[in-house]
């Protein structure tokens, strides 16, 4: 149980276009979903918290306008790059959780982001 | 502010040594200390955690003990396998249901 899935798992776009990566939480509803980039050979940092039907909550020097998030239903999380840049290239990693997983949170694979 | 050291990897043994990752965090308050796994290619798994100083999490063979007085959380096991090769974080979280405050991060390679 408690799987989480995002969606693709890599893409490749060119600078300037927006990219769409979806979270899901397969077998259980998610009241929180995280968003965190993680680049080579360093930690996770967050980007964002999102509750569902709210507006996400970012964190400090993270552009709200280029990294938008949307979490319209308790199974689904979007991040959207806008006009992507080459220092946008990340690993981009989702986690959700419920309130009855009490402090756990359940992450996706990751989604590998290179722009040319 | 919070944060997470842990020791730069890669960390090499053969099979059946035993493993040390080092772990030590800066926090306000009390934290839950966490270790997490990362199998190539998937999505990170939390291995094992303890809520208050002088617990201890264990899980698949691995160790940790909330040390309080040395800021540390430190993961062992007795007797790695090939299998056991990841990417280990340690993190922390302050207060409920919280954002998690990660280190960079163990890779750890097993040999046969």
């Amino acid at each position: 149980g408690a799987v989480v899935s995002q969606h693709p798992s890599w893409v490749i776009c060119k600078s300037g276009t927006s990219v769409k990566i979806e979270c899901r939480s397969l077998d259980f509803q998610a009241t929180t979903m995280f968003w965190y980039r993680q680049f080579p050979k360093q930690s996770l940092m967050l980007m964002a918290t999102s509750n569902e039907g709210s507006k996400a909550t970012y964190e400090q020097g993270v552009e709200k306008d280029k990294f938008l998030i949307n979490h319209a239903s308790l199974t689904l999380s979007t991040l959207t790059v806008t006009s992507a840049h080459p220092e946008d290239s990340s690993f981009y990693i989702c986690s959700a959780g419920t309130s009855g997983s009490g402090d756990e949170q359940f992450f996706g694979p990751g989604t590998r982001l290179t722009v040319l | 502010g919070n944060s997470v050291t842990q020791m730069e990897g890669p960390v090499t043994l053969s099979e059946e040594a035993f493993l040390t990752i080092n772990c030590t965090y800066t926090a306000t308050g009390y934290p839950s200390l966490f270790w997490y796994v990362q199998y190539p290619g998937e999505g990170l798994q939390l291995l094992l955690k303890a809520t208050k100083a002088d617990d201890k999490g264990s899980n698949k063979g691995f160790e940790a003990t909330y040390r309080k007085e040395t800021t540390s959380f430190h993961l062992e096991k007795g007797s790695v396998q090939v299998s056991d090769s990841a990417v280990y974080f340690c993190a922390l979280q302050t207060g409920g249901f919280q954002k998690l405050v990660f280190g960079t991060g163990t890779r750890l390679l097993v040999s046969p």
